[in-house]
């Protein structure tokens, strides 16, 4: 079955440092990847998605490439906020399932 | 604003007493969900409904009951609630099961079961 894997947290980090959460997934065919933000008390919003091999989605700053050669959408940021604390979740549709998968999810914690 | 709208956002339980979940979304989507998150378990599917009139089982079902009123509508009832369901409870709808443009989710429902 379809399954995400992402590291555990929390992660911490300074204002300004570079932020990586790594994602990797297992997938019939070619499943559609995307990232998730949960501010605390909040539903999940989505971040970006990547539907095809090689595609990179990108929004507020954070990028995710589709790598299909190495099963992966790590999510990245070049310089986090303290805004930016929440937990992030990856995940994956894959076609002719209706049921998404999704990871355990990652906090991410920025300090001033 | 278009979305999902969850109802109520809080809850509590006396163990035993019965209550039904609300889920409505106005984006005319097809498949509708409804998650229960824990902490340290991530989210974890209940219920469901791929297209209006068909409802399936998630990963736990047990405890629950859903109903897919129509195509906007889509609740979740506890018939007899129980300290082991204290968690937050999340519905979420897609254009369609494939969800190749993701997923929206309401802002959830905090339920305490005592």
């Amino acid at each position: 079955g379809n399954s995400v894997t992402q590291m555990e947290g929390p992660v911490t980090l300074s204002e300004e440092a570079f932020l990586t959460i790594n994602c990797t997934y297992t997938a019939t065919g070619y499943p559609s990847l995307f990232w998730y933000v949960q501010y605390p008390g909040e539903g999940l919003q989505l971040l970006l998605k990547a539907t095809k091999a090689d595609d990179k989605g990108s929004n507020k700053g954070f990028e995710a490439t589709y790598r299909k050669e190495t099963t992966s959408f790590h999510l990245e940021k070049g310089s986090v906020q303290v805004s930016d604390s929440a937990v992030y979740f990856c995940a994956l549709a894959s076609g002719g399932s209706y049921i998404p998968t999704f990871g355990r999810g990652t906090s991410l914690i920025v300090h001033p | 604003n278009a979305g999902v709208t969850q109802t109520p956002k809080f809850q509590v339980l006396k163990t035993g007493q019965s209550m039904t979940l609300q889920c409505a979304q106005d984006m005319n989507h097809n498949s509708m969900y409804w998650y229960r998150q824990d902490p340290g378990m991530g989210l974890r599917l209940i219920y469901y409904s791929a297209s209006e009139g068909t409802t399936d089982k998630g990963e736990v079902p047990n405890g629950y009951n859903v109903s897919r009123l129509n195509k906007r509508e889509f609740s979740l009832r506890l018939e007899s609630a129980a300290p082991s369901q204290t968690s937050v409870y999340f519905c979420a709808s897609s254009e369609n099961g494939q969800g190749a443009h993701g997923y929206t989710f309401g802002s959830g429902t905090r339920l305490t079961v005592v």
